[in-house]
């Protein structure tokens, strides 16, 4: 059964800096990775889909990656602003359909103006 | 463009009633996914349709059950409500089925559910 951890659980920085959110999983055989952003009380915003044959991706300020054999990713934000505070979720995607994404319980993110 | 669109997006409901959930994807989107969100807890997999068809079950009671009708929208109904069925009760669809590949899931907003 696929798991995913995130660390940390809660994270508070001054706004400018660069900062990195880890995920780990368990099952190797994934067939994508993606990172959400959830707001208080509101839905998932996808921000980044690595699909498994790729290394990274990145978006803006945000960089992803994925090391499938050592079942790790990280989300890299660079140059943080107060308006990047909320929680981040990894979600992978490792049974083709029939089992739907597997989350973590992500990262709360604070940035301190 | 309208996004996933989830109604309603709160309700309250005693032990042992029956709720209804709606959900209408993006527009061009065949599939619909059901996920519960305990309350500091990460999404969990209910259920995935396309085409109308169920296509994936998470680990959930018999209680809960779903359809997707002929215009792609999906209904997620609850009966004998427990407390523990309060949560954040959230919709995803996709162009395609699964979760593999370049598949993106996009969320809605959600419909909060209370039990008392």
């Amino acid at each position: 059964k696929q798991e995913v951890t995130q660390i940390p659980a809660a994270l508070s920085v001054p706004e400018g800096e660069n900062l990195v959110l880890n995920c780990s999983f368990t099952d190797s055989a994934i067939y994508n990775l993606q990172w959400f952003r959830q707001d208080p009380g509101k839905g998932l915003t996808s921000l980044l889909l690595i699909q498994s044959s790729q290394r990274e991706q990145t978006s803006g300020r945000l960089n992803a990656s994925l090391d499938k054999s050592s079942g790790r990713s990280t989300l890299y934000i660079a140059a943080s602003q107060p308006g990047d505070s909320a929680t981040y979720l990894c979600a992978v995607g490792s049974g083709g359909g029939a089992d739907g994404l597997t989350f973590g319980k992500g990262t709360h993110l604070i940035i301190q103006p | 463009d309208a996004g996933v669109t989830q109604s309603p997006t709160h309700l309250i409901k005693t032990r042992g009633q029956h709720v209804t959930l709606r959900c209408s994807p993006i527009s061009g989107h065949k599939s619909v996914s059901w996920y519960q969100q305990v309350l500091g807890q990460g999404p969990q997999f209910i259920f995935q349709y396309y085409e109308k068809e169920e296509r994936g079950r998470g680990n959930f009671p018999d209680r809960f059950s779903a359809r997707q009708f002929p215009n792609y929208s999906s209904e997620l109904n609850v009966n004998a409500l427990l407390l523990g069925d309060s949560a954040l009760y959230l919709c995803a669809s996709s162009l395609l089925a699964g979760t593999s590949g370049a598949n993106v899931l996009t969320f809605g907003a959600g419909s909060r559910l209370t039990v008392l």
